[in-house]
C-alpha cells in the first residue's frame, strides 16, 4: 500500500526550531508538498520538492531525499501562530496525505 | 487567483437524509476536483476523484451510491451523501487541479476549498 508517516506530535518554545520528518512508501511518486491546517481550517500549502535538496520559503524550509523515501519540514523562529498541524503529501496519480502532525508551540 | 469555495461551511441535518455540498474554483477552470474527508484528529482521506463530464473515480472503501458526485461543469463539482447517518458526521473538503506551469507551484497542484463540517444527529 501507499503510506507516509509523520510523528503524532512536537512541542516547541517560541523562536526555537523544529523539524517534522515525513517517510513514505508510494508508487508514481512526482514529489512532495507541505501544508499547514489550523483546527476547524483547510489545509494550505507551504512548500513543494519535486528534487533531492533543501527548498525555502521564508521561515519554513523543506527537504526531499528521494533515495531514501524521506522529506522534512522544518521550521526556524516559532512563533504562537505556527501551533496547527502539518501535513506531508506526496503527488503520485493523486495526493496522498501524510498522518499529520500536531505542533505546539509554547510562550 | 486559484480559489476555490464550498458551500454551506456547515450543515446539521437529521439522520435519514440528504446533504449537498458545491465547490466552485471561483476564478479558474478544473477539469479534476476531489472530494476528501477528515475525521477529528486525522488525516484527509481521499473518497473521489470528479472529472468534469465524466463519472467520479471512487477509492476503494468509498459506497458511490452514497456519496453521489456530479462534476456538471468546469467550475462546479457537488457531493451528496445520501441517506446521511451519524457515522458520516465529518469535515468534507475538496480541491480543484490547477493547470501545471500556470497555477501552480507544483506538480498538478491542488487548492483546497475552506470545507464543510457536516452533523448528522
Amino acid at each position: 500500500g501507499q503510506s507516509l508517516e509523520q510523528p503524532s506530535e512536537v512541542t516547541a518554545v517560541e523562536g526555537a526550531i523544529v523539524q517534522i520528518n515525513c517517510t513514505y512508501q508510494t508508487s508514481g511518486f512526482y514529489g512532495l508538498s507541505w501544508y499547514q491546517q489550523h483546527d476547524g481550517g483547510a489545509p494550505t500549502f507551504l512548500s513543494y520538492n519535486a528534487l533531492d535538496g533543501l527548498e525555502e520559503t521564508g521561515r519554513f524550509s523543506s527537504f526531499l531525499s528521494r533515495s531514501d523515501s524521506y522529506g522534512y519540514l522544518l521550521l526556524q523562529e516559532l512563533q504562537m501562530k505556527d501551533s496547527a498541524s502539518y501535513f506531508c503529501a506526496a503527488y503520485t496519480d493523486k495526493l496522498i496525505f501524510g498522518t499529520g502532525t500536531r505542533l505546539q508551540v509554547f510562550p | 487567483g486559484a480559489v476555490v469555495s464550498q458551500h454551506p461551511s456547515r450543515v446539521i441535518c437529521k439522520s435519514g437524509t440528504s446533504v449537498k455540498i458545491e465547490c466552485r474554483s471561483l476564478d479558474f477552470q478544473a477539469t479534476t476536483m476531489f472530494w476528501y474527508r477528515q475525521f477529528p484528529k486525522q488525516s484527509l482521506m481521499l473518497m473521489a476523484t470528479s472529472n468534469e463530464g465524466s463519472k467520479a473515480t471512487y477509492e476503494q472503501g468509498v459506497e458511490k451510491d452514497k456519496f453521489l458526485i456530479n462534476h456538471a461543469s468546469l467550475t462546479l463539482s457537488t457531493l451528496t451523501v445520501t441517506s446521511a447517518h451519524p457515522e458520516d458526521s465529518s469535515f468534507y473538503i475538496c480541491s480543484a487541479e490547477g493547470l501545471a506551469g500556470v497555477l501552480s507551484r507544483a506538480y498538478n497542484e491542488q487548492f483546497f476549498g475552506p470545507g464543510t463540517r457536516l452533523t448528522v444527529l
